[in-house]
């Protein structure tokens, strides 16, 4: 079976431009999250969606925003770029118990964005 | 809130020494614990995982990992480096009432000295 996977793989943008990012989750996965990862640190969350829903949001500004699609694939948009939001941006899927825990989260390769 | 604290940035071991990376974590309720490997250039890969199960974890490549909740940590260990071993580890943390949020460590870079 696939990954997840995730487009495009590397980004150049200029600062005030917009961006969005593309996720495919694994098959029968219904549930999507995004991280950022600055170089040097660990990912941090960004949002999750389910069922097309958001179930959880990150401590980021308005100008991060995300959609989930009928087939549970998911965009991830970003307004007005900043310097500051270059970063490896990763998505991760999940598959939701009876109890609707996720307890594993899979990780595409990621998106590398570079904002100059 | 919860956070993660990883100890030592970088660790440096021989091939064939013993893996010992340190992870401490603080949460309010009881946690779900991971540790996720990340190559150069590559995503995150899932090597364990706690989920108030059995506290002494095994994982693949041989790595395991053991909750102490008395010392509120969950160490990365493995027997015997290999070569292969080297990248950046990431230890994580959930809440079993928000396990969709994963708080990642800072990570630490394991290298390994043939």
């Amino acid at each position: 079976d696939a990954g997840v996977t995730q487009s495009p793989t590397h980004l150049i943008k200029t600062r005030g431009q917009h961006v969005t990012l593309r996720c495919s989750p694994i098959s029968g996965h219904k549930s999507v999250s995004w991280y950022q990862q600055v170089l040097g640190q660990g990912p941090q969350f960004i949002f999750q969606y389910y069922e097309k829903e958001e179930r959880g949001r990150g401590n980021f500004p308005d100008r991060f925003s995300a959609r989930q699609f009928p087939n549970y694939s998911s965009e991830l948009n970003v307004n007005a770029l900043l310097l500051g939001d270059s970063a490896l941006y990763l998505c991760a899927s999940s598959f939701l118990n009876g109890v609707g825990q996720d307890y594993e989260q899979y990780f595409g390769p990621g998106t590398r964005l570079t904002v100059t | 809130a919860q956070s993660v604290t990883q100890l030592g940035s970088h660790v440096s071991v021989s091939e064939g020494a013993l893996v010992l990376l340190r992870c401490n974590y603080s949460s309010s309720v009881p946690p779900y614990l991971f540790w996720y490997v990340q190559y150069p250039n590559q995503g995150l890969q899932l090597l364990l995982k706690y989920t108030s199960a059995a506290t002494l974890v095994k994982g693949i490549n041989g790595f395991e990992a053991e909750f102490k909740k008395s010392e509120t940590s969950f160490h990365l260990t493995k027997p015997s480096a290999h070569m292969s071993d080297a990248a950046e580890y990431f230890c994580a943390v959930s809440r079993m009432d928000s396990s969709y949020k994963l708080i990642f460590g800072s990570g630490t870079r394991l290298l390994v000295r043939p």
